[in-house]
Order: C-alpha cells, then structure tokens, then sequence
C-alpha cells in the first residue's frame, strides 16, 4: 500500500466552477476525513466517514460543499460555484479504528485556487 | 471545545542548536497528543504522539512529553539538522473518532 492518494494535486479554477477531488485511503482504513488548510493556518476538520457513512460535517462545510464515500473506500469532495475564499490545500487522511494511538495518514493534498 | 495553542514562528537555529517549540492545549477530557511535521511541498506527517499523561513520545532525535499538569507537550530536539526544516504542528485528539484540532504551526528553519 502506498498511502494515502490525493488527486489532483493542484487545480486551477475559474469563480464559479465546480470542482471534484478524489481521495484513495489506505485501504484497510475504515476512517476518512477531509480537512483545509488555508496559508499559515493549521488544517481545520471538514467531515469525516467511517466506512461508507458521513459521520459529522464541520460548519466550515457549506451546502456549496458535499463529500461521498459511495462504497467505504475512496471519497469525493465536490465544491460548487467555487468563490475565491475556497482556495486552499485540502488534505484527506484515514486511519483505523480502535482509539487514539494511531494518529492520522495524510495525503500530499489537493491545492485548490480560484481565480 | 478543544484548542491547541503553540508558539508562532519562524523560528531561525542553526544548525546543531537545541530546538524547543511550545504547545499547550485546552481539552474537556483526557486527550491523545501529537507533533505532525510537514515538508515543503509534502503532506502532514505523523511526527510522535503520546496518549496519556507523563508518556515521552519520541522520533527522530525529537521528543515531547505529555504533562498534564501544565497542559502541555512541548517539542524539544538536543541538536537540529538543516533537513529538520518544516513547519510542526501540534495536535489533539479527544473522542472516539479521532478528530484532530490542530495548533497553526511554527516553521522551523536551520541555517548551516
């Protein structure tokens, strides 16, 4: 297993547009998030699955924004009518579940910018 | 709610200097605690953790030990390595399903 995969790694958009990222979790983690990460910021929770249930949405997360997991394995984050404050690198990570110990795996991220 | 608090950077050593960043941390319960690093161009990654109070996470040269009483998990290394630059960040856990707070990272910079 190679880790957590993001794609794109960087998308250029148009105000307006939609866009979609995939994220491809190690894949006997049963747990997968979303989060942003903004320029000089930590990344902040968006939502998070545990297998194919959407199991707590951030209030970051507007109703431009969705997120699927259809089959408990790779996810999508759609963001429609993107505006410019949603330029961001947007990090997916999964981990196992059974507590805390194990921290998270984070992939390379998606860097989004809105023009 | 949970926050992590650490000290704002950029922090400039040179290299072989003693590094020590700050983090403290305001929790309801007993949370799990942790030091993710981050690359230029890179993802976060797992740095060390500590799960309970008075345990030393360690990697790498860095370490940090959870302290309860102070609400703290400070991140120290003895002799910094100009491949040691990044940005840290601190973290918790609290809950059964992992959700991390995250503190807003201190770039790390060592010049030889």
């Amino acid at each position: 297993d190679t880790g957590v995969s993001q794609d794109p790694r960087h998308k250029i958009t148009k105000r307006g547009q939609n866009v979609t990222f995939r994220c491809d979790p190690i894949s006997e983690h049963n747990r997968l998030y979303w989060y942003r990460q903004t320029l000089g910021q930590g990344p902040e929770f968006l939502t998070y699955f545990q297998n194919e249930a959407q199991l707590e949405k951030s209030r970051l997360l507007s109703d431009r924004f969705s997120a699927e997991r259809p089959k408990g394995s790779f996810s999508t984050l759609e963001i429609q009518r993107t505006e410019q404050g949603d330029s961001a690198m947007y990090l997916c990570a999964s981990s196992q579940v059974g507590g805390n110990n194990y921290g998270y795996t984070f992939g390379s991220g998606t860097r989004l910018t809105v023009v | 709610g949970n926050s992590v608090t650490q000290m704002e950077g950029p922090v400039t050593l040179s290299e072989e200097a003693f590094l020590t960043i700050n983090c403290t941390y305001t929790a309801t319960g007993y949370p799990s605690l942790f030091w993710y690093v981050q690359y230029p161009g890179e993802g976060l990654q797992l740095l060390l953790k500590a799960t309970k109070a008075d345990d030393k996470g360690s990697n790498k040269g860095f370490e940090a030990t959870y302290r309860k009483e102070t609400t703290s998990f400070h991140l120290e290394k003895g002799s910094v390595q100009v491949s040691d630059s990044a940005v840290y960040f601190c973290a918790l856990t609290e809950g059964g399903y992992q959700k991390v707070t995250f503190g807003i990272g201190t770039k790390l910079q060592v010049i030889p």
